[in-house]
């Protein structure tokens, strides 16, 4: 089962430029987590917000989590090419113990 | 950290037969496993939790029969595809979550039944 929709379904930017993706879900969370996955490709977890936290900074990565609107957003800065991959968030909670990820967006920088 | 090892990382197999996937955590003791399917350009299909000891758990939707999974262990799960067909032909990746290091993946399985 997918937990809720990810928004865009792909991305297209040129390198240097800021990358946003946007995730909703649909029951409550213990935590939100994005990953990305390179094309054919393991998973590579990237960074987790647990649900009483607001915003969390990693690198160039900002991760935003909004529970009242059940939404998240993942803001990658000064884009390069290595980062062209798909991004995934995946939430878990609910009551139950298992990953749920969302549909995904496909993020490719251009040089 | 965490490392969860996943074997074949892919195999192509004849339609009817039967494939045998695993799934270790090499560092840790995994008190549950999940299996997941990936279609080509889609998202990761949860398809059963498995705890050890004890039977998995199967979403709505996936065959159990078909699907087989075992978890032996606290450090193992298998995952067989029983009369593979070509629709089952997918990226398959394991998930293995301990006490302390939360969800750790595998590298993925790409199955390709010819």
């Amino acid at each position: 089962s997918q937990q809720g929709e990810e928004d865009p379904q792909a991305l297209s930017i040129q390198e240097g430029e800021n990358a946003t993706m946007n995730c909703s879900y649909k029951t409550s969370i213990n935590n939100l987590q994005w990953y990305r996955q390179n094309s054919g490709r393991g998973l590579v977890h990237l960074i987790l917000i647990r649900s009483n936290e607001r915003e969390k900074h990693s690198g160039r990565l900002r991760v935003t989590l909004d529970t009242s609107k059940k939404s998240s957003s993942l803001l990658i800065t000064a884009s390069r090419a290595a980062d062209t991959a798909s991004y995934f968030c995946a939430t878990d909670g609910g009551g139950a113990q298992k990953l749920v990820f969302g549909q995904g967006t496909r993020l490719t920088i251009n040089p | 950290g965490a490392v969860v090892s996943q074997h074949p990382s892919w195999v192509i197999c004849k339609s009817g037969t039967s494939v045998k996937i695993e799934c270790r955590s090499l560092d840790f003791q995994a008190t549950t496993m999940f299996w997941y399917r990936q279609f080509p350009k889609q998202s990761l299909m949860l398809m059963a939790t498995s705890n050890e000891g004890s039977k998995a758990t199967y979403e709505q939707g996936v065959e159990k029969d078909k699907f087989l999974i075992n978890h032996a262990s606290l450090t193992l799960s298998t995952l067989t595809v029983t009369s593979a067909h070509p629709e089952d032909s997918s990226f398959y990746i394991c998930s293995a979550n301990g006490a302390n290091y939360g969800y750790t993946f595998g590298s993925g399985t790409r199955l390709t039944v010819v």
